[in-house]
């Protein structure tokens, strides 16, 4: 059973725009999340994470928010530029445990 | 520090054939991880070491795939007899012992089988 899903599998945004991809989870034990970047013929990069006693962290263009209560975790980039599009996985930590959701492929239109 | 190295990056064998996949993490990382991602399921973890002794197995599909760490730099993942249904890409990834357990992937194998 996936504990951690993404339900969008894709998502096209206009350039200088928001992009917000998002994550659920299931299991309350997660300490920290984890939003990964990967491009075509590459291995996944880390990008932003969050603990769990938070509700928001940010980086620069990206912010990731965490809302404990739903259980849903967002990822926001502002402003989203073309080199952003890639593929985006969620992940969610428990002790060395990693749980990634399927991804959501973001296309950054110019 | 090269990153975690994978070898083969490309794969293409036929069913049946023996397959090794091979993994150099990066010194120092305490933590060696090997997924599977497909289009259905995404990143699938399917084991996992902790100085060199796998901690958690429970995500190896079956009998035929195997995995091991001799040293702290060569982990290997082992398919025999390979099946039409392992074709993927398969991720090693390493990291230390920390809060955020931020992980680090090689680039990838990708894997045919015909």
């Amino acid at each position: 059973d996936q504990q951690v899903k993404q339900n969008s599998p894709s998502l096209s945004v206009q350039e200088g725009r928001i992009s917000i991809l998002n994550c659920d989870y299931t299991n309350s034990m997660f300490d920290y999340f984890l939003w990964y970047k990967k491009y075509p013929a590459e291995g996944p990069t880390f990008l932003i994470s969050i603990s769990s006693i938070k509700d928001k962290n940010e980086d620069g263009r990206f912010t990731v928010f965490l809302n404990k209560s739903a259980k849903h975790l967002s990822l926001h980039i502002v402003p989203s530029q073309p080199g952003d599009s890639a593929v985006y996985f969620c992940a969610a930590l428990t002790g060395n445990q990693f749980y990634f959701g399927t991804g959501t492929s973001l296309t950054v239109i110019p | 520090d090269a990153g975690v190295i994978q070898s083969p990056r490309h794969e293409v064998t036929e069913m049946g054939q023996e397959v090794t996949l091979r993994c150099k993490p990066i010194s120092g990382h305490d933590y060696l991880f090997w997924y599977r991602q497909t289009m259905m399921r995404g990143l699938e973890l399917l084991i996992y070491f902790n100085n060199n002794v796998p901690i958690d197995d429970s995500g190896m599909p079956e009998d035929r795939f195997s995995a091991k760490m001799p040293n702290a730099s060569f982990s290997t993942l082992k398919i025999q007899p390979s099946e039409p249904r392992d074709s993927a890409v398969y991720f090693c990834a390493s990291s230390w012992t920390g809060p955020t357990g931020e992980l680090f992937f090689g680039e990838g194998s990708r894997l045919t089988v015909l």
